[in-house]
């Protein structure tokens, strides 16, 4: 299947600074990206669609001016936790699809994710 | 919102017993897609169902859609340690062409040797 890539795996930061986290399609071009999180042994929650060239679409309930992404490129996606606080640490992932041909079933493919941490 | 209710939240099996987590949704589902998510891992694509009573098999998984394609299930014949992970069932959110996805809450899924 078509590989994405996230960047940090991990990251431990203090409270109140910023953390910025990428996505990238390594073998594919991805008009759209998707950014969930996922608290420990709970399920994955969509936190905005991300869209090249434009702005993201946030779900109800998620902070547009505290989750800052960005989607710079057709192969990258960048997702800002700002002003992090540990109410934030969680596990973060993103998704695409290949509409180049892999997603033959609309499918997801997604990154390994990246695990925050605030103290 | 649109949701997608999964049962059981756990299941803890012997080795060789079987297995089988269900979907369901009050709404009329266009398809439905099954994933795997393995201990510290990420989700996996396992397979889409789209027709009204679709059955489909891998190996010893088998999906199925419900008639009224409002429901869904997976059922693993003789659990292997292998099988261990947490399955969940996305369905397709009101985002339309942007294709985002709503998940169930999965089942984790552990086996004992």
């Amino acid at each position: 299947g078509a590989v994405v890539s996230q960047h940090p795996s991990w990251v431990i930061c203090k409270s109140g600074t910023s953390v910025k986290i990428e996505c990238r399609s390594l073998d594919f071009q991805a008009t759209t990206m998707f950014w969930y999180r996922q608290f420990p042994k709970q399920s994955l929650m969509l936190m905005a669609t991300s869209n090249e060239g434009s702005k993201a679409t946030y779900e109800q309930g998620v902070e547009k001016d505290k989750f800052l992404i960005n989607h710079a490129s057709l192969t990258l996606s960048t997702l800002t936790v700002t002003s992090a606080h540990p109410e934030d640490s969680s596990f973060y992932i993103c998704s695409a699809r290949d509409l180049g041909g892999r997603s033959s079933y609309n499918e997801q493919f997604f990154g390994p994710g990246t695990r925050l941490t605030v103290l | 919102g649109q949701q997608v209710m999964q049962i059981p939240q756990y299941q803890h099996v012997q080795e060789g017993e079987d297995f089988t987590t269900y979907c369901n949704s009050s709404t009329t589902l266009s398809n439905i897609q099954w994933y795997k998510q393995r201990p510290g891992g990420h989700p996996v694509f396992l397979i889409q169902l789209v027709k009204s009573g679709e059955v489909k098999k891998q190996k010893r998984l088998t999906f199925q859609f419900g008639e009224a394609k409002k429901n869904s299930s997976l059922h693993i014949t003789a659990t292997q340690t292998t099988d261990v992970g947490t399955y969940f069932c996305a369905i397709r959110g009101s985002g339309g062409s942007q294709g985002n996805l709503i998940f169930g809450k999965g089942t984790k899924l552990s086996v004992k040797p």
